[in-house]
């Protein structure tokens, strides 16, 4: 079954803490995006990535790393988590950089709680 | 530069009755716009996609977006509110080099 597979679904830590978010996709796509969404913002790119060792900032970079090491997996680093990093974090990825003939196929989202 | 807005952050309708949830966009070219859907506890789900073949574009679940140049609209709509249509939709636009633009949400309540 082709997925977007992210872990942990949900995450509690405190501030200061380093923490990873494991994103992997299983359909061979070349772009692969982070986002957070947070109430009445809708959804804010992070990162991305257009392919391997490829990475760019989205809307809301700073706080955040990521690394594209191989094509199936983008994990998300908070390498000193801040409580207003408190979001729920979606994972996506998509044939070719979102577009109409490669649409996005979402992991079912991580909800991190910084204390 | 590109933008998306939904117009309504809830919107409620009876089971049975039509549902209208809107999006207005701006662009400075023909954009790229998609609705997606996304259930509680899940990732979103693409339901439609406007390719600009036509201005009336039919999604999953019965749900149709219509592309309004003159408005700079691309409402989403659906005859009959099914209660498993209870959900948070998401007007999008862009793409590609430019990127996505994601509106901010509309949550659909339906009441039985």
């Amino acid at each position: 079954e082709a997925q977007v597979t992210q872990n942990p679904r949900y995450l509690i830590t405190v501030t200061g803490k380093k923490l990873t978010v494991t994103c992997s996709q299983n359909m061979n796509h070349e772009y692969m995006s982070w986002y957070r969404q947070d109430p009445g913002l809708g959804l804010r790119q992070i990162y991305y990535s257009m392919n391997v060792e490829v990475t760019d900032k989205g809307d809301v970079p700073e706080g955040y790393k990521v690394s594209r090491k191989e094509k199936r997996n983008f994990p998300l680093i908070l390498e000193s988590p801040s409580p207003n990093q408190t979001s729920l974090y979606f994972c996506a990825s998509s044939r070719g950089g979102a577009t109409i003939d490669s649409p996005l196929h979402f992991g079912n989202g991580t909800r991190l709680t910084v204390t | 530069a590109q933008s998306v807005t939904q117009l309504d952050s809830h919107v409620s309708v009876s089971e049975g009755t039509p549902v209208l949830l809107r999006c207005n966009y701006s662009s400075s070219y023909s954009p790229s716009l998609f609705w997606y859907v996304q259930h509680p506890n899940k990732g979103l789900q693409l339901l439609l996609k406007y390719t600009s073949a036509a201005t009336l574009v039919k999604g999953i679940n019965g749900f149709e977006a219509e592309f309004k140049k003159s408005e700079t609209s691309f409402h989403l709509t659906k005859p009959s509110a099914h209660m498993s249509d209870a959900a948070e939709y998401f007007c999008v636009g862009g793409g590609g080099a430019d990127g996505l633009t994601f509106g901010k949400g509309t949550h659909l309540i339906i009441q039985p």
